[in-house]
């Protein structure tokens, strides 16, 4: 079974604090993604990574950044965090694949509650 | 247009119901389609990918229609533990992988 970790299950930080969420597969999958959850607004993709040091925006990324020094872990930064970015951070992992439904499932992890005060 | 568009809902309905629900996608070029289902407070996991001929597990029954750009999901015989949001997930065409999740239907189903 896939398994993606997330280092916090509940997280509080202050505005102006540059927050890191960590991320951790056991899968061997070259991609991983990192979204928000917020009501009415659904999951939208903040970054995405499909190799070792390789990403790409996604839909949201201002006001973030990512970091992927190993393949099974990916980092996601809050530069200096503001409380519009209080939200439900998920990330995600697949295997690659080019159009074939299974390689495209997605395996979260419990997500992260973020609070900015 | 919305890449992918859902009826937020709730729909309530009775144990032994039979619902449905559709999710219409913008982009004719996506290939891929998924339900996704996300329990209150959980993470999303896949129900079951939706075929071109349409595809049928247990009581869930997935349906593809690209002329008008939908998807459909169909539960028979409602049980309580169905209550849950369903995400329509499509793919987005070229590039890496990513796919687009729309903003999940509610479902709770009454005892």
């Amino acid at each position: 079974d896939v398994k993606v970790t997330q280092s916090s299950r509940y997280l509080v930080k202050r505005t102006g604090e540059k927050v890191f969420l960590e991320c951790v597969q056991d899968m061997d999958h070259e991609n991983m993604f990192w979204y928000r959850q917020d009501p009415g607004l659904g999951l939208r993709l903040i970054y995405f990574s499909y190799d070792v040091k390789m990403k790409e925006k996604g839909d949201i990324p201002e006001g973030y950044s990512v970091s992927r020094e190993k393949k099974e872990r990916f980092s996601l930064i809050l530069e200096s965090a503001s409380t519009n970015q209080t939200s439900m951070y998920l990330c995600a992992s697949s295997l690659p694949g080019t159009g074939v439904s299974s390689a495209l499932t997605q395996h979260f992890g419990d997500g992260t509650r973020l609070s900015i005060l | 247009r919305k890449e992918v568009e859902q009826d937020p809902g709730p729909f309530n309905v009775p144990e032994g119901a039979t619902v449905a629900f559709n999710c219409t996608y913008s982009n004719s070029a996506s290939q891929s389609f998924f339900w996704y289902r996300q329990d209150c407070r959980k993470e999303p996991k896949l129900l079951m990918s939706v075929y071109s001929s349409g595809n049928e597990d247990g009581r869930f029954t997935a349906q593809l229609n690209r002329a008008s750009q939908y998807i459909s999901l169909l539960i028979r015989d409602s049980k309580l533990s169905d209550s849950a949001t369903y995400l329509c997930v499509v793919n987005k065409p070229g590039g890496y992988q990513k796919v687009t999740f729309g903003i999940g239907t509610k479902l709770q189903v009454i005892p």
